[in-house]
């Protein structure tokens, strides 16, 4: 089983800063990792796949990097439409998937 | 553009059999780049994947559900379907079924949740 913890579980901020959310694995699982989006009352969206491979559609100031056990989303200039809760997940164990526990990102 | 579109019974009572049928449209589920699973979210907290199926049939499951959870396709009306049996109050949630795209990089494949349904929220209670 491999365990994930995501960091921190809320963050405020305000809009225009800098965000990083951080997905920690507890074995490598090279660059097999995608984060989501999710907004109150809807359905997860895809962000990133391949650990930092944007997917089409996604604003470019979502980035997405690291391999092995460390990974990290960043969000450079923060929007009013990205205060939303953000997931990791693995597929390194595909097609056992695994999410992480979650970040919200609030309002400060 | 494809779509998923959950359905099934709002109310569940607890012992009883969770069913569960998720509708593709705008495209087939017989296409060999994809897998498609089921994914729920209780109340206040995060995600939880609970199986996946292949258009072949192969199918899936989340170890700590998997004596309880059964997914299946039919492709003649592009659906798959879960049951999850002996259900309490924990099983209450939004579930969710999604698409698993397969994407080949060189000799690596990824896999990610790229089309997902509206969900669907299941409420265990007598």
């Amino acid at each position: 089983v491999i365990w994930m913890t995501q960091s921190p579980s809320l963050l405020s901020a305000s809009t225009g800063d800098r965000v990083t959310i951080s997905c920690r694995m507890s074995q490598g699982i090279s660059s097999y990792l995608a984060w989501y989006q999710q907004k109150p009352g809807k359905a997860p969206e895809l962000l990133i796949y391949a650990a930092s491979t944007l997917q089409s559609g996604v604003p470019s100031r979502f980035s997405g990097s690291g391999s092995g056990t460390d990974f990290t989303l960043t969000i450079s200039c923060l929007q009013s439409e990205d205060f939303a809760t953000y997931y990791c997940q693995q597929y390194y164990s595909f097609p056992q998937l695994t999410f992480g526990g979650g970040t919200k990102v609030e309002i400060k | 553009q494809l779509q998923l579109q959950e359905s099934g019974p709002g109310l569940v009572k607890p012992s009883e059999t969770l069913s569960l049928t998720c509708t593709v449209s705008g495209g087939s589920i017989s296409s060999s780049s994809y897998y498609w699973g089921w994914i729920r979210q209780p109340p206040g907290k995060g995600l939880e994947w609970i199986g996946s199926i292949y258009y072949s049939g192969s199918t899936y499951y989340n170890p700590s559900l998997k004596s309880r959870v059964t997914i299946s396709v039919d492709t003649s009306k592009n659906q798959f379907s879960l049951k999850l049996s002996s259900v309490t109050a924990a099983d209450t949630a939004v579930y969710y079924c999604a698409r698993t795209e397969i994407a080949a990089a060189g000799t690596n494949y990824y896999y990610y949740m790229d089309v997902w349904g509206k969900g669907t929220t299941v409420t265990v209670s007598s």
